[in-house]
């Protein structure tokens, strides 16, 4: 079984301030697990994703996130954020099956 | 270098008609998947396709039917429409192989309202 929890629906932010998304992951095999990002009336795209070869993961745009089995957690983070990463972004995981679980999203907002 | 093409991208239907919802990929991809997407539920798989000929359900598949009718294409019926499917319908592909821990590539979505 397998299940995704992002903390926090809506998100805001200034312009220029750190982005934190959280993710927390339950997977009774090693996971696999993925950021998304959605803009209004498109469909998800790769932002990264971790495959068990570095903890520490970098994506597009200037996102990146860490792997941490102790806690988890998979939270993606970008020191500054940018009016365009205004967007909702999903958490996801599988555990190498067919099957990937998505989290709820969370909306981010960036204030100028 | 389309990737995952759904049509049609928007729809009006009344309660009881039906229609099919078309999804192709070029990407190669052995596994193909529909999602709907409603406020603050995330995606919810409906079906999926691990390969030419099989289909299985996921989340939520009442009221849904599937068809994988070849490697690039699989489509998703509603024979009965209901105003709980009013949603907006993802398409996506996948390449799974031993390792499985390759990404989805989505389709731009279609938007669904039923009177």
């Amino acid at each position: 079984a397998q299940s995704v929890t992002q903390l926090g629906s809506h998100v805001s932010v200034s312009e220029g301030a750190l982005v934190l998304l959280r993710c927390n992951y339950s997977s009774s095999v090693p996971p696999y697990l993925f950021w998304y990002v959605q803009y209004p009336n498109q469909g998800l795209q790769l932002l990264l994703k971790y495959t068990s070869a570095a903890t520490l993961v970098k994506g597009i745009n200037g996102f990146e996130a860490e792997f941490k089995k102790s806690e988890t957690s998979f939270h993606l983070t970008k020191p500054s954020a940018h009016m365009s990463d205004a967007a909702e972004y999903f958490c996801a995981v599988t555990g190498g099956y067919q099957k990937v679980t998505f989290g709820t999203g969370t909306k981010l907002q960036v204030i100028p | 270098n389309a990737g995952v093409t759904q049509t049609p991208k928007f729809q009006v239907l009344k309660t009881g008609q039906s229609m099919t919802l078309q999804c192709a990929q070029d990407m190669n991809h052995n596994s193909m998947y529909w999602y709907r997407q409603d406020p603050g539920m995330g995606l919810r798989l409906i079906y999926y396709s691990a390969s030419e000929g099989t289909t299985d359900k996921g989340e939520v598949p009442n009221g849904y039917n599937v068809s994988r009718l070849n490697k690039r294409e699989f489509s998703l019926r509603l024979e009965s429409a209901a105003p709980s499917q009013t949603s907006v319908y993802f398409c996506a592909s996948r390449q799974v192989d031993r390792g499985g821990n390759q990404p989805q590539h989505f389709g731009d979505g279609t938007r669904l309202s039923i009177l």
